[in-house]
């Protein structure tokens, strides 16, 4: 059974990079099964898919943070990560990575238990 | 871009009742693209239907779902206490490989 963890500063400035990493313990992340992902939510309200990596490198993003998000993977870790730029109070929120099957029909996936990220000065 | 718009926002049942809960994509969407979690407080998302009618592992039969194109449905036949939660339906778009959430449907004791 892969679990999963993030880390990273729980309080992050306006306009500084958030960067936050996702650590799969129980198996090995590095398998074309899979893809990894990241999806946030901010206090009181839903899910937001904020983007995932493929094993081949390829990368998608929600269009609204494109411009701002980068999503990287460390196979030889167990580890992927994710990066926010220019941060604002918008930005707050609690952090999900997950791992899921590549393929449809999708028929499992993996999440960490969330992070809780704010945003001020 | 396809929105899905969840309805109820919240439903409000008794245990022992029947919950039927709607999920509609602004454009068609493959079944196999369909999914539906519930979130409790505190908690990750946890999968409870994908393909649109599949149950993933470990989840009680009491749960289904069905429908196909633009109208999807989650029913919970006989609701149990640890069944009141939120839920969402999330659909994948193969082109690119973005992913969408509903807005969620609370579903809460009467």
């Amino acid at each position: 059974q892969l679990q999963l963890q993030e880390s990273g500063p729980g309080l992050v400035k306006p306009s500084e990079t958030l960067s936050l990493t996702c650590t799969v313990s129980g198996g090995s992340i590095s398998s074309s099964s899979y893809y990894w992902g990241w999806i946030r939510q901010p206090p009181g309200k839903g899910l937001e898919w904020i983007g995932s990596i493929y094993y081949s490198g390829s990368t998608y993003y929600n269009p609204s943070l494109k411009s701002r998000v980068t999503i990287s993977v460390d196979t030889s870790k167990n580890q992927f990560s994710l990066k926010l730029s220019s941060v604002t109070a918008a930005d707050t929120a609690v952090y999900y990575c997950r791992l899921a099957a590549r393929l449809p029909p999708f028929p499992f996936d993996y999440w960490g238990q969330g992070t809780l990220v704010t945003v001020s000065s | 871009e396809i929105v899905l718009t969840q309805s109820p926002g919240t439903l409000s049942l008794s245990p022992g009742e029947r919950a039927t809960l709607s999920c509609r994509a602004s454009q068609s969407v493959s079944s196999s693209y369909l999914a539906w979690y519930q979130q409790k407080p505190g908690q990750a998302p946890r999968l409870l239907i994908y393909g649109a009618s599949s149950r993933a592992t470990g989840i009680p039969d009491r749960f289904s779902g069905s429908g196909s194109g633009t109208d999807f449905t989650l029913t919970i036949s006989r609701l149990e206490p640890e069944d009141f939660a939120v839920y969402y339906c999330q659909q994948y778009g193969s082109s690119p490989p973005v992913y969408t959430f509903g807005q969620g449907t609370k579903l809460e004791i009467k």
